[in-house]
Order: structure tokens, then C-alpha cells, then sequence
């Protein structure tokens, strides 16, 4: 059963636009919601995190922003540039699992000069 | 530091053949984790530790098993290799730590990938 479902799988983006990517979750007990980037050939590195008591959460260009009860959450990229372009991956965990993430299926970014 | 690390980069394997994937961290963390990827699948986890001598099963651990005698090494060893295990896989690393309103947050650090080919 997937549990965190992202879309799109691909997005295309001129250089100084808005990327958006869209998260959905089923288990209401995650309470810990990071976001991973991926380059070609490397692991994926985490990027920023939110917890649900907050609904938005800013670090330079990229937001993540909350929504509790639609059971959703996304990732803004402001101003993108070409070195942005990478797979980027939600996930959810909770405390008592174990830290064990559940990523989603990742969103390829590209974007152009 | 170096981090995480894994060897081999890249292996190509037989049907029937077995390999043990190496994965080594320096930065004391009591968890690891095994995730294979597969093109528009995400991270799908196959075995984690919260500690020495203490593994437990993720979502997709047939046809693997791991052993974690040290805190620091974490391999991930295929029997019997079959084409369905062709894929990359990642060895991590993590710590939590308290958010400082009384939540918690975790890193989970990636190691740079073991790329399998099981022909």
C-alpha cells in the first residue's frame, strides 16, 4: 500500500519560475514530513522538513507548505535555476516507528537556461 | 568525515550468484538503513538496524538479509541474485534529535549508491 503518493513524476520549468511539486498522505500518525534532492549518480540529501504544528516552513528559495487536514503537502521552488534540476522526493516518518521514512515515487526537475 | 560509504559502485552479477554489499558510516549513528530505487518507484526500504546486533525487515526483504556486528557496518547480503533485483541501492545512516518544541526530526544520511545489474 503506498502511503505518500507525489506528483507529478516530471516538470519542466523555465529559469526563474515557480516549481511546485505536490505530496499526499493516507496514515495520520506520520508526524514528520522531509524533503530529499537527488543528483544524478549521487544519494539523495535532505533538503528541509516540516512537522505538522506549523504550516509553512522557509529555507532560502524552497517552502514547504502544510495542509493538515487535506492530508497534503508540497514543496515551492522560488526563482528555480538549472542547478535545481535533480529528483526530488517527499517522505513521511513517525516517532514510533523507528524512523523509518515512506518516500514517494520522486519528481524529476528540469530546469532550462 | 566521510559519511557513508558503500562498495561496490557497480556489480554485475549472474543469475544464481550471490554478493554482499558493503556499507560503512563514521558518524556513530545507531540507525541504518538499506532502500533499493527503481526507476519512478521512489526509495523502497529493505532492512534497517536501530543498533548493533538488532535488524529488523522493511517493506520489501525477500531475496536479502543483513547482519550488523558493529555500529558501524551495515551489509546487505543477496542470495540466489534473480533479474527482479536489478536496481540501486542506497545504504543510510541516521540520528534524531529533539525539535525543540518537544517534537523530534531525523537526517537520514545517503551513502553514494551501489548500481546492480543481475543478468
Amino acid at each position: 500500500q503506498q502511503q505518500v503518493k507525489q506528483s507529478p513524476q516530471s516538470l519542466i520549468v523555465q529559469k526563474g519560475g515557480i516549481s511546485i511539486i505536490n505530496c499526499a498522505y493516507e496514515n495520520t500518525a506520520f508526524d514528520y514530513f522531509p524533503w530529499y534532492q537527488q543528483f544524478p549518480g549521487k544519494g539523495p540529501a535532505l533538503l528541509i522538513a516540516i512537522r505538522p504544528d506549523v504550516s509553512e516552513k522557509k529555507e532560502g528559495r524552497f517552502t514547504i507548505s502544510f495542509n493538515k487536514s487535506a492530508k497534503q503537502f508540497s514543496l515551492h521552488i522560488m526563482d528555480s535555476q538549472p542547478g535545481d534540476s535533480a529528483t526530488y522526493f517527499c517522505a513521511a516518518s513517525m516517532e514510533t516507528s523507528g524512523s523509518r521514512l515512506t518516500f514517494g515515487e520522486g519528481t524529476q526537475l528540469t530546469v532550462n537556461p | 568525515n566521510a559519511g557513508v560509504t558503500q562498495t561496490p559502485k557497480f556489480r554485475i552479477l549472474k543469475i544464481g550468484q550471490s554478493m554482499t554489499l558493503q556499507c560503512t558510516q563514521d558518524m556513530n549513528h545507531n540507525y541504518m538503513y538499506w532502500y533499493r530505487q527503481d526507476p519512478g518507484m521512489g526509495l523502497k526500504l529493505i532492512y534497517y538496524s536501530v543498533g548493533a546486533g538488532i535488524t529488523d525487515k522493511g517493506e520489501v526483504p525477500n531475496g536479502y538479509n543483513v547482519s550488523r556486528s558493529t555500529t558501524e557496518d551495515f551489509p546487505l547480503r543477496l542470495e540466489l541474485a534473480a533479474p527482479s533485483q536489478t536496481s540501486v541501492y542506497f545504504c543510510a545512516s541516521s540520528y534524531s534529535m529533539g525539535s525543540g518544541g518537544g517534537g523530534w526530526e531525523e537526517t537520514q544520511y545517503f551513502g553514494p549508491g551501489t548500481r546492480l545489474l543481475v543478468l
